[in-house]
């Protein structure tokens, strides 16, 4: 059974606290992803993973960080969160070869108070 | 600027009608074009891929087409029910960017009323 998965689902943090979101993927797939959603907005590339220790920034890289120790795990840290990182995170995973398509975990609601 | 536009935002039917939802882009390369529903909550879900110049898919009661020329994009769903209420989003693949790049469109929510 494909499956992303996140940990944890729901969280809330105090604005300066570090914050780290985890995403699982049991597909082997090479290719990992961090997004974030907001109301109104489509969702915002945060960072690519190309395999381990093969990150590269997305489209809205500040104030985010990344890790990629193993193929199927990838995390994102925030270092000192801040209210305007309140939002719903999304981790996706996709194979090399068909990287269109890209399956998506349930998401991660972080407020920062 | 947004190169991915839905309209409407939101749109409430009633049970067993049909809907239109489109989608407007000007990603350029374009590659192919993917509709995902999300249930509250949750997250994305695939339900069609487009990927021709001029493509046309059916998946049960959803069904949507693509003109690459026009850029345009329709998912249409048939005899609608309750549990079709959720947000559809509309995703288009760069294919002269990096591996990997979509653009994701903001949604319509559609709410689906007794």
């Amino acid at each position: 059974d494909m499956k992303v998965t996140q940990m944890p689902r729901y969280l809330i943090k105090r604005m300066g606290e570090n914050v780290l979101l985890e995403c699982g993927q049991d597909m082997s797939h090479e290719t990992m992803y961090w997004y974030r959603q907001d109301p109104g907005l489509g969702l915002q590339l945060i960072y690519i993973s190309y395999d381990v220790d093969s990150n590269s920034e997305g489209d809205i890289p500040k104030g985010y960080r990344v890790s990629r120790k193993k193929r199927e795990h990838f995390s994102l840290i925030l270092d000192s969160a801040k209210t305007n990182q309140t939002s719903v995170y999304f981790c996706a995973s996709s194979s090399r070869d068909r990287d269109y398509e890209q399956y998506f975990g349930p998401g991660t609601r972080l407020t920062v108070l | 600027k947004t190169q991915v536009e839905q309209s409407p935002q939101s749109l409430v039917v009633r049970q067993g009608e049909n809907c239109v939802l489109q989608c407007n882009y000007s990603v350029t390369p374009d590659n192919h074009l993917r509709w995902f529903k999300q249930d509250t909550g949750k997250g994305l879900v695939s339900l069609t891929v487009l990927v021709d110049q001029k493509d046309k898919t059916s998946n049960g009661r959803y069904s949507a087409t693509l003109d690459k020329d026009a850029k345009h994009s329709t998912l249409h769903i048939t005899a609608t029910l309750l549990d079709d209420t959720a947000t559809y989003i509309c995703v288009v693949a760069d294919r002269g960017s990096a591996l990997g790049r979509l653009h994701f469109g903001a949604g319509t929510q559609l709410i689906v009323i007794p």
